[in-house]
């Protein structure tokens, strides 16, 4: 089957690192994608990882192990604006399509 | 990225009725999904909508009650057939441009649905 879990919710300070971590099992691995979702808004794109490693985008970066069935995303010098759900999603062999975890609800406090 | 426009934003239906809900895409794409979102929750794929022949359905969705077209390479419907209580949701339209494997999905806004 498919299966992919995130951390229902956390909460961090304003200014701090959180790492969000996702695991996966899937019948065929074609990239991992990690999106922002900001409450009553459209899902966007923050990251694609497909090989092993660190991906770094200003703020934000993620990593991945296919070994593991294991990425994470890390956020630093949180500010209340990163308040959201962040969703993992993995390309699967068929086709485009993706599927969803069902998200981390992530507050940042002041 | 691919900007993406969905009409409506939000509707109230009665049960018993159906609503059609337009996803358009500011340039061609390959590929276009449609998705539910239950409030609080993640996204669920309900179909791949395919230029110029069937949808392609996820499980536990069927033609009969979400019936979808997709005319061209910008464009496609998704019907929410004899609707229930149970499709209260929001249904998202996404695209991507190319088939390669790190092609990114991007999404329109929603369309919020509430069936009394």
């Amino acid at each position: 089957g498919q299966n992919i879990d995130q951390p229902t919710e956390m909460t961090a300070t304003e200014g701090a690192i959180v790492q969000i971590n996702c695991t996966y099992q899937t019948s065929g691995f074609n990239g991992l994608f990690w999106y922002q979702q900001h409450a009553g808004e459209a899902p966007t794109f923050l990251s694609y990882n497909v090989l092993d490693g660190l991906e770094e985008k200003g703020r934000f970066s993620s990593f991945l192990s296919r070994s593991k069935g294991y990425s994470y995303l890390l956020l630093k010098e949180l500010q209340m604006k990163d308040s959201a759900s962040y969703l993992c999603a993995v390309r699967g062999l068929q086709g485009g399509k993706l599927i969803f975890g069902q998200g981390t609800e992530l507050s940042v406090k002041p | 990225s691919a900007v993406i426009s969905q009409k409506p934003s939000r509707d109230i239906c009665q049960r018993g009725t159906s609503l059609t809900i337009q996803c358009q895409v500011d340039s061609q794409v390959t590929m276009m999904f449609w998705y539910r979102q239950q409030p609080g929750q993640s996204l669920t794929l309900i179909a791949t909508a395919n230029q110029g022949s069937e949808a392609t359905y996820e499980s536990g969705f069927v033609i009969d009650k979400f019936p979808i077209s997709r005319p061209n390479l910008t464009f496609s419907t998704l019907t929410v057939s004899n609707m229930s209580p149970e499709d209260s949701s929001i249904y998202l339209c996404s695209a991507q441009r190319g088939q390669a494997f790190g092609e990114t999905q991007y999404f329109g806004p929603g369309t919020r649905l509430l069936v009394l």
